[in-house]
C-alpha cells in the first residue's frame, strides 16, 4: 500500500525557517517524480514544487523561488521541503504528493495527509 | 502561467441528480487535465486524468471530457458520498495550476 506521511509543520515567526519531511513507503520511491502542494486555510490547492526521480530537475512556483528548496533522499525514501524567509501567506497545509507514472507530465495519484505550517508572530 | 477557471464555484444538487462542472484553461493544454475530489479535512483524491481516463477504483458514474481549453466533469447519478469540493488541474506546463474549486452541496 502506498503511504506518504508528512511531518515537520508547526508555528514559525515571519522570516523564520522550517523543514518539512515526507516519508514514503509501499512503492519504489526512486522511480517517481515527487511534489509538494499546499492549501491555505479555507482556500484552494496550489502547486509548490516538483523534483525528478534523481533530483536533477526541480521546478517551483514563482512565489517560493529563492526561498524554498525541494530535495529528496532515495536511500531513505524521503522527500523534503526546506522553507526559508517564511511569510504569513505561506500559512497552509502542505501535502506531499506522488506523480502518476514515470513521465514528464502527470497528475498526482497519491497524497499524504498534510502538515500544517502557520507563519505568525 | 496558465489560468484554470472552474464554473460554477458552488452547486446545490440532490442525490440521484446528474451534474456537470466545467473547467476552462487560459491557453491550450491538449488533454493534460486532471480532476480531484476533496472532502473536508482530507487530502485530494485523483478521479480522472488525461481529461477522460478514470483512475483505478473510481466509480464509473464519474466521467470527463474535453481537450484544448474546455473540459467537463460529469457525475451521472449523485451519491451521498459525492458531496465534496472538486478541482481541475493542468499538468501541461509549469507552473502547474489548479482551478479555484467547485463545492458540491446537498440541496
Amino acid at each position: 500500500e502506498v503511504q506518504l506521511v508528512e511531518s515537520g509543520g508547526g508555528l514559525v515567526q515571519p522570516g523564520g525557517s522550517l523543514r518539512l519531511s515526507c516519508a514514503a513507503s509501499g512503492f519504489t520511491f526512486s522511480s517517481y517524480w515527487m511534489s509538494w502542494v499546499r492549501q491555505a486555510p479555507g482556500k484552494g490547492l496550489e502547486w509548490v514544487a516538483n523534483i525528478k526521480q534523481d533530483g536533477s530537475e526541480k521546478y517551483y512556483v514563482d512565489s517560493v523561488k529563492g526561498r524554498f528548496t525541494i530535495s529528496r533522499d532515495n536511500a531513505k525514501n524521503s522527500l523534503y521541503l526546506q522553507m526559508n524567509s517564511l511569510r504569513a501567506e505561506d500559512t497552509a497545509v502542505y501535502y506531499c504528493a506522488r506523480r502518476l507514472g514515470r513521465g514528464v507530465r502527470a497528475p498526482f495519484d497519491y497524497w499524504g495527509q498534510g502538515t500544517l505550517v502557520t507563519v505568525s508572530s | 502561467a496558465i489560468r484554470m477557471t472552474q464554473s460554477p464555484s458552488s452547486l446545490s444538487a440532490s442525490t440521484g441528480d446528474r451534474v456537470t462542472i466545467t473547467c476552462r484553461a487560459s491557453q491550450g493544454i491538449s488533454s493534460y487535465l486532471a480532476w480531484y475530489q476533496q472532502k473536508p479535512g482530507k487530502a485530494p483524491k485523483l478521479l480522472i486524468y488525461a481529461a477522460s481516463t478514470l483512475q483505478s477504483g473510481v466509480p464509473s458514474r464519474f466521467s470527463g471530457s474535453g481537450s484544448g481549453t474546455d473540459f467537463t466533469l460529469t457525475i451521472s447519478c449523485l451519491q451521498s458520498e459525492d458531496f465534496a469540493t472538486y478541482y481541475c488541474q493542468q499538468y501541461y506546463s509549469y507552473p502547474r495550476s489548479f482551478g479555484q474549486g467547485t463545492k458540491l452541496e446537498i440541496k
